[in-house]
């Protein structure tokens, strides 16, 4: 069975760059999309980007000046960086396969805050 | 705000019947790309129900059921049981967005 975790710190300072890695079980990473998605509090859930197996990446529009999503096959992971935090990056962030739909995991929250 | 329409709420009496729309338009759902839609409980992941607009995920009983019209796609979920209180989420493709995957804002139902 396919399992996703996120891992990452739950506090980051405004200005600040936000690390996230995300651990695959059950599959390998040399298939498929692999993707970040956040949900804000109180709103709907929001695409970051994805990295294709082969390493080709595709972010949001408005968030591609501050997105890097690598993929580490050796160690099964992928993994999410946002630079130049602000308060409106507090969300639950989540990693995900992509094929057409989504296989998630169970988000971890960050919160941007001084 | 989110590119795909949903109702924010909705509700129904156990045993009744609901149907959640999700509306987008001529560059997602109308543009033939397939929807999905995903149950969420609070601190879980969000979990397939329904993918290409009408084929249910493994496990999900035929109560639960999809379809789609022209820029739309609808959840509809019979013989409400408690256990259906959660947040559903519509998801599809959008070719207007460089590669974007789109949203809905989500439904929660309150049984």
């Amino acid at each position: 069975q396919v399992q996703l975790l996120e891992s990452g710190p739950g506090l980051v300072r405004p200005s600040e760059t936000l690390s996230l890695t995300c651990s695959v079980s059950g599959t390998s990473l040399s298939r498929y999309y692999w993707s970040w998605i956040r949900q804000p509090p109180g709103r709907g859930p929001e695409w970051i980007g994805h990295i294709h197996y082969l390493g080709t990446t595709t972010y949001n529009s408005a968030l591609m000046s501050r997105v890097t999503i690598s993929l580490d096959t050796a160690k099964n992971e992928f993994s999410l960086k946002l630079t130049s935090l602000t308060a409106a990056d507090t969300a639950v962030y989540y990693c995900a396969q992509y094929g057409s739909y989504l296989y998630w995991g169970q988000g971890t929250l960050v919160t941007v805050s001084s | 705000h989110s590119v795909l329409s949903q109702p924010p709420s909705v509700s129904g009496a156990p045993g009744q019947r609901v149907t959640i729309s999700c509306t987008g338009n001529g560059s997602n759902i109308g543009a033939g790309y397939d929807a999905h839609w995903y149950r969420h409980v609070s601190g879980s992941a969000p979990k397939l129900i329904i993918y290409e607009n009408t084929k249910r995920a493994l496990g999900v009983p035929d109560r639960i059921s999809g379809s789609k019209s022209d820029t739309s796609v609808y959840l509809a979920i019979s013989g409400l049981q408690a256990e259906d209180e959660a947040h559903y989420y519509c998801q599809s493709f959008d070719n207007s967005l460089s590669g974007a995957v789109v949203f809905g804002g989500g439904t929660t139902l309150t049984v």
